[in-house]
């Protein structure tokens, strides 16, 4: 059971290039989040999804564009890829809430993304 | 406004000693509350989760944590601490309902020889 899975695990781009990174979990989640984690912030939420073919904007939208098509997909677009991005970018899944409860998340391994 | 504060920024321990890693949250309805730890260059594992049943939560690697709703708090503590627990802890509180989970700014645990 792989879980969730981020590829590429490392990228490094100049200023104004544009790249997908794609997160896949295997577990019939409902909810998926992409994660930026810098140094001091902890996790600040980039974009989310509450099903397939629905996302909506986080608390640090700007500059990134997301895509659910199917179920188990999340990726994450950088359009005109900025140094402020230079970050670590965690995706996670849950499947939601269960009798009014909210299940923990559960993280790929990240993404190392340096803009030069 | 739901929030979630981690006391400490950083944590140092001897090995064989006590952890205490504080956090408090801010809520006007019932949280789901975690932690996670982060080990360098890894991602975020889960250790033990609160959701609403026993207030004192086990978890994984000798963890534990106790919810107390009248101090707004789920402070993780470990009786002996061990080099292998040197990580970044998170605590992240989820309201029922809501797509929302929110991250203290981590602590970072030292733990000394």
């Amino acid at each position: 059971n792989a879980g969730v899975t981020q590829t590429p695990k490392f990228r490094v781009l100049k200023t104004g290039q544009s790249m997908t990174l794609l997160c896949a979990q295997d577990m019939n989640h409902e909810y998926m989040y992409w994660y930026r984690q810098d140094p001091g912030m902890g996790l600040r939420l980039i974009h989310y999804s509450v099903g397939e073919g629905t996302t909506a904007k986080g608390e640090v939208p700007d500059g990134y564009n997301v895509s659910r098509l199917k179920k188990q997909n999340f990726l994450l677009g950088l359009e005109s890829a900025a140094p402020s991005q230079t970050s670590v970018y965690f995706c996670a899944s849950s499947p939601g809430t269960e009798k009014f409860v909210n299940s923990p998340l559960h993280f790929g391994n990240g993404t190392r993304l340096t803009v030069t | 406004a739901q929030s979630v504060t981690q006391l400490d920024s950083h944590v140092s321990v001897s090995e064989g000693t006590p952890v205490l890693l504080r956090c408090n949250y801010s809520s006007s309805y019932s949280p789901s509350l975690f932690w996670y730890v982060q080990h360098p260059n890894k991602g975020l594992q889960l250790l033990l989760k609160y959701t609403s049943a026993a207030t004192l939560v086990k978890g994984i690697n000798g963890f534990e944590a106790e919810f107390k709703k009248s101090e707004t708090s789920f402070h993780l503590t470990k009786p002996s601490a061990h080099m292998s627990d040197a990580a970044e802890y998170f605590c992240v509180v989820s309201f029922s309902g809501t797509y929302k989970y929110i991250f203290g700014t981590g602590t970072r645990l030292k733990v000394l020889a």
